[in-house]
């Protein structure tokens, strides 16, 4: 199986700062297609997950451009410009390229 | 809008059956394929099963293979979850969540506890 690593656990940020949130995998997520498929969800408190980011660097529909998606073959990076006290919550990476999908553990995001 | 609502939600003893559904709004359920990815109290999300659009491809996550059976209704637009053998560890909140660019839309879930 794919394992999917975050860091930090957590991460406290001021209004308007930026925030980084790393994820690793265990192995390469680039396909021969071209494509990485890596993703990152937000779930807000109380709430389901909700998709940000997909195939690594796509942003998903209604999300806000302040959030962006990087990364290689297995390292990969959501960052959080100017945040706002709605980004709180717990963010987490996951990979759709083989079976069983996969998520991380999680980062929460708070606000200082 | 897009909309999933689950249902089934209960309390269940160990070794007993429990069936989810899922009824769709909002797309053309038949076009897309269908997840259910759970999430146990104060922890992680768990994927567990995945249907093809049009039922001919089936994927489940070892900790429910041979206990679960993901399928689907396209003329009722609802995804079900039959679930056997139920343990403890089953205890979690189910959500149903399309599969297009990824999990693209989730369910508000239902909670799912097994504990004599």
């Amino acid at each position: 199986d794919i394992v999917m690593t975050q860091a930090p656990l957590s991460v406290s940020v001021t209004p308007g700062e930026s925030a980084s949130i790393s994820c690793r995998s265990s192995k390469s997520l680039l396909h021969s297609n071209g494509i990485t498929y890596v993703y990152w969800y937000l779930q807000k408190p109380g709430k389901s997950p909700q998709l940000l980011i997909y195939r690594m660097s796509n942003l998903a529909s209604g999300v806000p451009d302040r959030f962006s998606g990087s990364g290689s073959e297995t390292d990969f990076t959501l960052k959080i410009s100017r945040v706002e006290a709605e980004d709180v919550g717990i963010y987490y990476c996951g990979q759709l390229l083989e079976n069983p999908l996969t998520f991380g553990s999680g980062t929460k995001l708070e606000i200082k | 809008e897009v909309q999933l609502v689950e249902s089934g939600e209960g309390l269940v003893q160990p070794g007993s059956s429990m069936k989810l559904s899922c009824v769709a709004s909002g797309f053309t359920f038949s076009n897309y394929g269908m997840n259910w990815i759970r999430q146990a109290p104060k922890k992680g999300l768990e994927w567990i099963a995945l249907i093809y659009y049009d039922s001919s491809s089936k994927y489940y996550a070892d900790s429910v293979k041979g206990r679960f059976t993901i399928s689907r209704d396209n003329s009722k637009n609802t995804l079900y979850l039959e679930m056997n053998s139920l343990r403890s560890e089953d205890t979690a909140m189910y959500y149903c969540a399309t599969f297009n660019y990824g999990f693209d839309y989730w369910g508000q879930g239902v909670m799912v506890t097994v504990s004599s």
